[in-house]
């Protein structure tokens, strides 16, 4: 049982690049978010999904873009990826948003944009 | 706008209660209010949540003031591997009603010292 499982957990990127991040859930939860973490800051929401096929924007959505074409899978772009992105990104899932929601996070992807 | 506020730190001996506390005096009337805390650099992992009456799991108890308007999460018997960020999360004030995420403030770093 995998749980929330991110790809890739470490990443280097150059300034201008672009990069996709991915979140699989085996859950069968209809919710997805997309959080990212720096120093001193807790966890910003950058987007999430509340099912197969939307999106929306969440505390810190600029520079960002995702897709959620498939249930189980959450992506997370970065079209031309910024010193101010360097960050670890978290992404979880839930069942649903009510009285017992309960988020599942994924383990982290670090990216450090040069 | 923070919905959450949490002490930055705090320091526990082990084997004592650790008592964390949370305001929330924004809360909705049917707003739950949820802890989570984050060891290192992993996860965040789900501990309890509450609408009105306090609450007690294998974990923590959660308590709740009866204007809602604060929390205290208690740790009875505090141990090393309790030391970790603690956040007292709430949803946020933006997205579709009946849809909002949940977001996260900078939390309460906690450690348990022997």
């Amino acid at each position: 049982n995998a749980g929330v499982t991110q790809t890739p957990k470490f990443r280097v990127l150059k300034t201008g690049q672009s990069m996709t991040l991915l979140c699989a859930q085996d859950m069968n939860h209809e919710y997805m978010y997309w959080y990212r973490q720096d120093p001193g800051m807790g966890l910003r929401l950058i987007h999430y999904s509340v099912g197969e096929g939307t999106t929306a924007k969440g505390e810190v959505p600029d520079g960002y873009n995702v897709s959620r074409l498939k249930k189980q899978n959450f992506l997370l772009g970065l079209e031309s990826a910024a010193p101010s992105q360097t960050s670890v990104y978290f992404c979880a899932s839930s069942s649903g948003q009510g009285s017992n929601e309960k988020l599942f996070f994924g383990s982290g992807t670090q990216l450090s944009v040069l | 706008d923070a919905k959450t506020t949490q002490p930055p730190s705090m320091d526990c001996a082990e084997g004592r209660a650790a008592n964390l506390p949370c305001n929330h005096s924004t809360i909705s009337g049917n707003e739950y209010v949820y802890w989570y805390r984050q060891i290192h650099s992993q996860g965040p992992q789900y501990i309890i949540h509450g609408l009105k009456n306090n609450e007690t799991n294998e974990m923590a108890s959660l308590i709740i003031t009866e204007d809602r308007k604060s929390s205290t999460l208690i740790l009875p018997h505090a141990t090393l591997r309790d030391t970790a960020v603690y956040y007292c999360i709430v949803r946020a004030s933006f997205g579709e009603a009946g849809n909002t995420p949940l977001v996260f403030g900078k939390g309460t770093r906690l450690s348990v010292i022997a």
